[in-house]
């Protein structure tokens, strides 16, 4: 079974720029996460998709970011524009559709993107 | 108070000893925990997940978790030199949003 996969692996861009992240659950999943690591801080949730409605959008740090997840599949998480301090890890992670308590997610390898 | 606390470390141990790891949680309603473990430059990867009071052994690895004291642990034992790696606390409230601390770095000498 494939794992969650993530488009591109690295993205280095300059200010101002527009930048989409790519996600592809694990098939059949339909939770979809969206997490991001700033360097020297902690892993923090941006937004949950159940299928592909919006389940919890709190850690969106602003409106520059669009998360979208059309037929509830993959998912797409756009930065426009891009800010230096939007550099950062961004990790997709995704779990079944269970909403019991030991639903286990399962991360993707991360896109590292650099704003200069 | 961040939400999950752990000591960043480094957390140095010898090629077979126990390596301790601790962490808090402040968000009482927390009822799904888990560690992840993370190499450097790679994703994080779920080692041990735990959801009552207790331990629960996998392997060389033991979680340990205290909700009345919002303390969970994760002991890992023989360690080697292949387990040196960043340790991640992490609590959820169910399927919602996992909340992850810092990291403990954790380097297991030969």
């Amino acid at each position: 079974e494939a794992g969650v996969t993530q488009f591109p692996s690295h993205s280095v861009i300059e200010k101002g720029q527009t930048v989409t992240l790519r996600c592809d659950p694990i098939s059949g999943h339909d939770n979809l996460y969206w997490y991001r690591r700033v360097m020297g801080k902690e892993i923090k949730f941006l937004l949950h998709f159940v299928k592909e409605s919006k389940q919890d959008e709190s850690g969106m740090p602003n409106n520059r970011f669009l998360a979208e997840r059309t037929g509830g599949t993959y998912s797409t998480l756009k930065v426009q524009p891009a800010e230096l301090e939007d550099s950062g890890v961004y990790f997709c992670a995704s779990s079944p559709q269970g909403r019991g308590l030991q639903e286990t997610q399962y991360f993707g390898p991360g896109t590292r993107l650099l704003v200069l | 108070q961040k939400e999950v606390e752990q000591n960043s470390g480094p957390l140095s141990v010898p090629e077979g000893a126990i390596a301790s790891l601790n962490c808090t949680y402040s968000d009482r309603g927390s009822q799904s925990f888990f560690w992840y473990r993370q190499y450097s430059g790679k994703s994080p990867e779920l080692i041990m997940s735990i959801y009552s009071n207790g331990d629960k052994e996998d392997g060389r690895f033991t979680a340990q978790l205290n909700k009345a004291s919002q303390y969970v642990s994760l002991l890992i034992r023989d360690s080697q030199p292949s387990d040196s790696a960043t340790y991640l606390c992490a609590v959820s409230r169910g399927y919602q949003k996992v909340t992850f601390g810092i990291g403990t770095k954790l380097q297991v000498i030969p």
